[in-house]
């Protein structure tokens, strides 16, 4: 099955720095990356997801990046704010309709002020 | 989007007791749901998926015996907890595919204590 590796663990930058979080997987079958934001006890929340026929996709202050040959992601946050701080989870799915998502370890994002 | 409503948000429970836990699909059918298991400043982890009609498939090491799922129609899927225990304590979210965005949409998780 699919194994999905997120780092950092955890991660502090300061207000206003960018943040880049990685994360690799190994199905390559695997064709849809979302990247979710999760506040203690809540659901986790869409931020930006990705297909694997896409290299890159922005956001505002988010954009994703895709390597398909190397089988890795990566989130990447510019212009840090406060509000920013949370636990980011990365995941992998062949495609929503009946395959589950896999997802990474999670990565706990301080942004000091 | 869709969107799945997941009750109850909280509950206390003593050991040795059952707790059932509903996903309702409120404007979409959910023919597959998704039932995950998060500890503490941990990732989710897949227990189990559910399909409309059929058998649930469970993630290697999850006790089918254990947590009943049932799928029995197209807007509805329930996880009982039978006979928990406080290792049992942990936060639990379902999750389907959401038909029109193409992605997947999450209940808003129970957060199970045994006590």
């Amino acid at each position: 099955g699919e194994n999905v590796e997120q780092h950092p663990s955890t991660l502090s930058v300061q207000e206003g720095d960018s943040a880049v979080i990685k994360c690799t997987y190994s199905d390559s079958a695997s064709n849809y990356f979302p990247w979710y934001k999760q506040e203690l006890g809540k659901r986790p929340q869409l931020i930006i997801d990705i297909r694997s026929n896409v290299g890159e996709k922005k956001d505002q202050r988010i954009a994703v990046t895709l390597n398909k040959t190397a089988k890795h992601f990566s989130l990447h946050i510019t212009e840090t704010q406060p509000e920013d701080s949370a636990v980011y989870f990365c995941a992998a799915s062949r495609g929503s309709a009946g395959n589950m998502l896999t997802f990474g370890g999670g990565t706990r994002l301080m942004v000091k002020p | 989007g869709a969107v799945v409503s997941q009750h109850p948000s909280w509950v206390i429970c003593k050991s040795g007791t059952s707790v059932k836990i509903e996903c309702r699909s409120l404007d979409f059918q959910a023919t597959t749901m998704f039932w995950y298991r998060q500890f503490p400043k941990q990732s989710l982890m897949l227990m189990a998926t559910s399909n409309e009609g059929s058998k649930a498939t469970y993630e290697q090491g999850v006790e089918k015996d254990k947590f009943l799922i049932n799928h029995a129609s197209l807007t509805l899927s329930t996880l009982t907890v039978t006979s928990a225990h406080p290792e049992d304590s942990s936060f639990y979210i379902c999750s389907a595919p959401d038909p029109g965005a193409s992605g997947y949409t999450f209940g808003s998780g129970t957060r199970l204590t045994v006590v």
